[in-house]
């Protein structure tokens, strides 16, 4: 069964550009998690969808950051204009449901350095 | 309050020996997850072990288990038999709640593993 992909692993922007993240979430999984990960801290949870629904961003940055799950599966992540301090990792998760008990599976993550 | 403490800086671990990680969490659901993932410099969370707050026995997985003290809100983490490849950094993390609007993952800041030939 593959695993959550994620792409671009790496990318490298100026500040000010705009950039894009997209995640794949494991077959049949409902709950899309993206997550925020900064050098030598655990990862922050940007924003939740259960299918299409975003049922939790408080935590997203909405004058920059945007992000959608057309369909209920694929997700897109944008961050327009980015600043320097956007650099850090940007994970992606899913699982089945939104349980307490329901293990969330990552995917590789997206390195991001805005110079 | 943080709701996860991992406050070891950096653990050393002597290859085939057992290695124990720290977390202790904080709570007044009655209803969480504990969550350990493994972190390799590849940057790609890899799930490792899960106990629930309800499990009487402790978690085990392989060469993980889960030493797992209720009334001392901790979960800490049995490495047995260490690899060289265990060199990661290790997180701890918390999902309160049975369902709905606490389901997010709250996450330690991690501990260093450094696993020695």
């Amino acid at each position: 069964e593959a695993g959550v992909v994620q792409s671009p692993r790496y990318k490298i922007i100026e500040k000010k550009q705009p950039v894009a993240f997209w995640c794949n979430p494991i077959s049949g999984h409902n709950t899309l998690y993206w997550y925020l990960q900064n050098l030598g801290q655990g990862p922050e949870l940007l924003i939740r969808y259960e299918n299409e629904e975003a049922v939790d961003d408080s935590q997203l940055p909405k004058d920059r950051f945007s992000a959608e799950r057309l369909k209920g599966v694929d997700s897109t992540l944008k961050i327009q204009p980015a600043e320097l301090g956007d650099s850090a990792v940007y994970l992606c998760a899913s699982s089945l449901g939104l349980s307490a008990y329901e293990t969330q599976y990552f995917g590789p993550g997206t390195r991001l350095l805005v110079l | 309050a943080q709701k996860i403490t991992q406050t070891q800086p950096g653990m050393f671990v002597q290859e085939k020996e057992a290695v124990t990680l720290d977390c202790t969490y904080d709570t007044s659901d009655q209803s969480y997850g504990l969550f350990w993932y493994k972190q390799p410099s590849s940057g790609e969370m890899i799930f490792l072990i899960y106990q629930g707050s309800y499990d009487e026995q402790n978690a085990t997985e392989g060469r993980y288990s889960l030493n797992f003290q209720k009334a001392r809100k901790s979960a800490n983490l049995v490495i047995s038999a260490s690899q060289l490849g265990d060199s990661a950094m290790y997180f701890c993390a918390m999902r309160e709640g049975r369902s709905g609007a606490n389901s997010k993952l709250t996450f330690g800041k991690g501990i260093t593993l450094s696993v020695r030939p």
